[in-house]
């Protein structure tokens, strides 16, 4: 059984401060890593599609990293604003025309 | 259309009742994946599909789950003789191929079963 896991469940940041969490995947088979960011009462919203070991993709304040060898990937985001209070998601691939597993997410909340 | 759409946006059944959910995903995807979260659960993954063939229904629940998609496009979730713990949002996602390319998510159906 194919398992992702993230870390931290939830998460509490102040306003302006900077933050990272983490999610583990199975290093063998690996094929594609997503990150998702679902705020409440919207459908999740893509950030950031990842493949090759070391990859690092930024999009504003928020950027990741992919490790496939040691099946880990960050996610960063800096300087905390209220919007980024959402619910971070990431889902692996293992092979090409194979389901997209995703983990159970952190939960992010921005304290003002 | 310009996003995937789902249908209907929230439905209160009885228990025991056969409840139809749709899902029209982005023009010209070829890849459609049916999802749900139940409180307090991450995204479950259920079925998808690469065209009109399913190369994997091992996350469907039980037997009283099904699927299909019809012309490459349009796909069905139906659940027979709906039970309480069936109760949950079902997120339908759609990408141009399982190529590890994006997937666009429907803003889900919301199921609750009284």
């Amino acid at each position: 059984i194919l398992n992702v896991e993230q870390s931290p469940q939830s998460l509490h940041v102040q306003e302006g401060d900077s933050t990272n969490f983490t999610c583990s995947f199975p290093s063998s088979n690996f094929y594609a890593l997503h990150w998702y960011r679902w705020e409440t009462a919207k459908s999740p919203e893509a950030l950031f599609v990842m493949t090759l070991n070391g990859d690092e993709k930024k999009k504003g304040r928020i950027s990741a990293t992919l490790n496939t060898k040691e099946g880990y990937s960050y996610l960063y985001i800096k300087g905390s604003q209220p919007e980024d209070s959402a619910t971070y998601l990431c889902a692996f691939m293992v092979n090409r025309d194979d389901k997209i597993i995703f983990g159970k997410g952190t939960r992010l909340h921005i304290l003002p | 259309g310009a996003g995937v759409s789902q249908s209907p946006s929230n439905k209160v059944t009885e228990k025991g009742k056969d409840v139809e959910l749709r899902c029209d995903p982005i023009s010209g995807h070829t890849a459609l994946y049916w999802y749900r979260q139940s409180l307090g659960q991450g995204l479950e993954f259920l079925i998808y599909f690469q065209g009109n063939s399913a190369p994997d229904k091992s996350g469907l629940p039980s037997d009283r789950f099904s699927a299909e998609r019809t012309g490459g496009s349009v796909s069905t979730l139906t659940i027979q003789r709906t039970q309480q713990e069936d109760s949950a949002v079902y997120l339908c996602a759609s990408s141009f191929s399982s190529t590890g390319n994006t997937i666009y998510f429907g803003e889900g159906s919301w199921l609750t079963v009284v």
